[in-house]
């Protein structure tokens, strides 16, 4: 099972939205709505943003929002801030019993 | 309040077993739909799903791992073990245990993970 594709890094300015995609196959991203993003600030645990394609958790502000489109994924933040610079994963069920999880590649966000 | 916290040695040398441990509070994994899963990440990569374990005791494996990996619960002390054998450097990573919980079915909940450096 191959990791979920991501663009490795994306930029934007403050105030500006910016969107991420994720990649994957009918294996995963695209058979099931089980897709969840993750925030990651240097040398802190990741952080679940976004879950079931498009559900923010309690307390997860509603500048990000998730989608999706046949097998790619998509999270965006609008309204840009200088605290949502870090790393964004995604992940995704798969219909591979024997592994039921796979990760996306990662993607810097960059606040310019 | 839901908490996680991984626990293990920082440093183990290339060949033998990595034994770490998941300690939480906050939920029970006896709860039906519960899990726990372990997931890595070597410094500067993705994270990279290793192993979970249900509230029913089934348990899941990452495909190129699992002969070298073993999940095992002990629901009265609330941890979560994972056993590697045959550790090498590329093991070396920040190892993380997580939540999955049948409401949200995504890892809600992380510990702070622990960096495990695999040199002799």
């Amino acid at each position: 099972q191959s990791a979920l594709t991501q663009p490795a890094s994306v930029s934007g300015s403050p105030g500006q939205s910016i969107t991420i995609s994720c990649t994957g196959t009918s294996s995963d991203v695209g058979g099931y709505n089980y897709v969840s993003w993750y925030q990651q600030h240097p040398g802190k645990a990741p952080k679940l943003m976004i879950y079931e394609v498009s559900n923010r958790p309690s307390g997860v502000s509603t500048r990000f929002s998730g989608s999706k489109s046949g097998n790619t994924a998509s999270l965006t933040i609008s309204g840009l801030q200088a605290e949502d610079e870090a790393d964004y994963s995604c992940t995704s069920y798969t219909t591979n019993i024997t592994l039921p999880y796979v990760f996306g590649t990662g993607t810097k966000v960059t606040v310019l | 309040q839901v908490t996680l916290r991984e626990s293990g040695p920082a440093l183990v040398k290339p060949t033998q077993t990595l034994t770490l441990t998941c300690t939480f509070s906050g939920f029970s994994l006896s709860t039906s739909g519960m899990c726990v899963s372990w997931i890595r990440q070597p410094p500067g990569k993705a994270l990279e799903w290793l192993a979970r374990i249900d509230w029913d005791d089934d348990k899941y494996y990452s495909t190129s791992l699992k002969t070298r990996l073993t999940i095992s619960k002990d629901t009265s002390k609330s941890q979560v073990v994972l056993t590697m054998t045959n550790v090498d450097p590329v093991d070396t990573a920040t190892y993380y245990c997580a939540r999955v919980t049948p409401v949200i079915k995504a890892f809600d909940s992380w510990g702070q993970g622990t960096l495990v450096t695999v040199s002799s």
